[in-house]
């Protein structure tokens, strides 16, 4: 059975850092790209970052580029989002999702974890 | 960035109606589109990429159409465990894969 348990947020005050994480289990965790997707208090989804299964190329949303940075474990089966310069705006649950075609690139979510809640106000 | 527009927003149908949501894209997508099911409390579920494949497990009910910038949703006979919000994305060749903004479903 695919699992994805995310872990990590909480409470922090605007300008503060967290790093998220992803534990992956039920599937080969290496091939697949994975991504960070968010929802804000009473709002749609909007994806945040993403990375390929080697690593080597990473993505991020305009809104969090130069502040998150995503990264993977692939020998510990995890994934990451270090968040640092928060805002109040980037409060919200964060998502780790899976890609439904390991390596295709089209960012189609079969499996996504829990959520953990970020919430940046002092 | 590729914009999506979900319609409508929310809608209020009974148990058996048949339910259609559309969602339209800034430009053509070809059939680059995936439809989302959350519920309350709830991660998504993937119901249909593709544009009309149906995800393993989904009841047949669901059906998606449409291809280039204008999609549908349909339900084909609404159960009360549909009641949920849906989302549409494209997962089209650029960055951000973004999402509508969602059609709330409610049973009357």
């Amino acid at each position: 059975e695919v699992q994805l348990l995310e872990s990590g947020g909480g409470l922090v005050q605007p300008g503060g850092s967290l790093r998220l994480s992803c534990a992956a289990s039920g599937f080969t965790f290496s091939p697949n790209t994975m991504s960070w997707v968010r929802q804000a208090p009473g709002k749609g989804l909007e994806w945040v970052s993403g990375i390929t299964g080697d690593s080597k190329f990473t993505f991020y949303a305009d809104s969090v580029r130069g502040r998150f940075t995503i990264s993977r474990d692939n020998s510990k089966n995890r994934l990451y989002l270090e968040m640092n310069s928060l805002r109040v705006d980037d409060t919200a649950v964060y998502y780790c999702a899976k890609d439904l075609v390991p390596g295709d690139g089209r960012w189609e979510f079969d499996y996504w974890g829990q959520g953990t809640l970020v919430t940046a106000s002092s | 960035d590729i914009q999506m527009t979900q319609s409508p927003s929310s809608l209020s149908a009974s148990v058996g109606d048949r339910v259609a949501i559309t969602c339209r894209a800034s430009q053509s997508i070809k059939s680059y589109l995936n439809w989302y099911q959350q519920k309350p409390g709830k991660a998504p579920k993937l119901l249909i990429y593709g544009a009309s494949t149906l995800q393993s497990g989904v009841p047949s009910r669901f059906s998606g159409s449409g291809s280039g910038t204008d999609f549908t949703l349909t339900i084909s006979s609404l159960l009360p465990e549909d009641s949920a919000t849906y989302y549409c994305q494209q997962s089209y060749n650029s960055l951000p894969r973004t999402f509508g903004g969602g059609t709330k479903v409610e049973i009357k």
